[in-house]
């Protein structure tokens, strides 16, 4: 069975601390694409990275680096110098190559970047 | 390019009643994916829609029903609205396994 966890429910940062928004997976696939996702309060969930199973490439994109380890099952996300932009939900989520192709969420992590 | 557009962005309803929720899609986009955002629930699953055909959804009962239309924009109906059902809605189109979201709607059941 599929499975996305992220145990962090809320964070609390000062602005311009790094922040690591912790995700650990489930799946008996070999073949699998991990996602992360930003819900700001707004409401829509603004797509930020996907990643194949085969990639195990570190991505670094402005100040968002993602950290995909297989060995450990986790696809960790990292914020340079938060801004208080950066304050929103933050979900990872799993795709798989069985059946429904369906997109697994995890709960979510709430981030607060204080002024 | 527009991204994925829903409508209405708010929806009050009363328990018994029945709700319609609209989505087009990202312009190229055939396949739509509708899921709910109930308080406390996290984001589950409800239906996909491919080609103008139903071809998975979620563990939600048959009052959740909707369609896709010809120009792949789809329909998401809710029947019997029970006070549970309140939750933002979303509606995603996917392009290389990315799944593109709206902004949603929020369905308030009273």
């Amino acid at each position: 069975a599929q499975k996305v966890t992220q145990a962090q429910t809320e964070i609390s940062v000062v602005e311009k601390e790094d922040v690591t928004l912790d995700c650990v997976y489930e799946t008996r696939d070999t073949t699998y694409y991990l996602f992360w996702y930003k819900q700001p309060p707004s409401g829509e969930l603004v797509f930020l990275i996907r990643r194949n199973s085969f990639d195990e490439q570190n991505e670094i994109s402005g100040r968002y680096s993602w950290n995909f380890q297989k060995s450990t099952s986790s696809f960790n996300f990292t914020i340079t110098a938060s801004q208080v932009v950066d304050s929103a939900v933050y979900f990872c989520a799993l795709v798989d190559e069985t059946g429904a192709n369906n997109l697994f969420f995890g709960t979510g992590t709430r981030l607060t970047v204080i002024p | 390019e527009a991204g994925v557009t829903q409508s209405p962005t708010h929806l009050i309803k009363t328990r018994g009643q029945q709700a319609t929720l609209r989505c087009s899609p990202i312009s190229g986009h055939t396949s739509v994916y509708w899921y709910q955002q109930a308080l406390g629930l996290g984001l589950q699953f409800l239906l996909w829609y491919d080609e103008g055909e139903e071809r998975n959804r979620g563990n939600f009962p048959p009052r959740f029903s909707g369609r896709q239309f010809p120009n792949y924009s789809s329909e998401l109906n809710v029947n019997a609205l029970e006070l549970e059902d309140s939750a933002l809605y979303l509606c995603a189109s996917i392009n290389f396994r990315i799944r593109y979201f709206g902004a949603g709607t929020r369905l308030s059941v009273l």
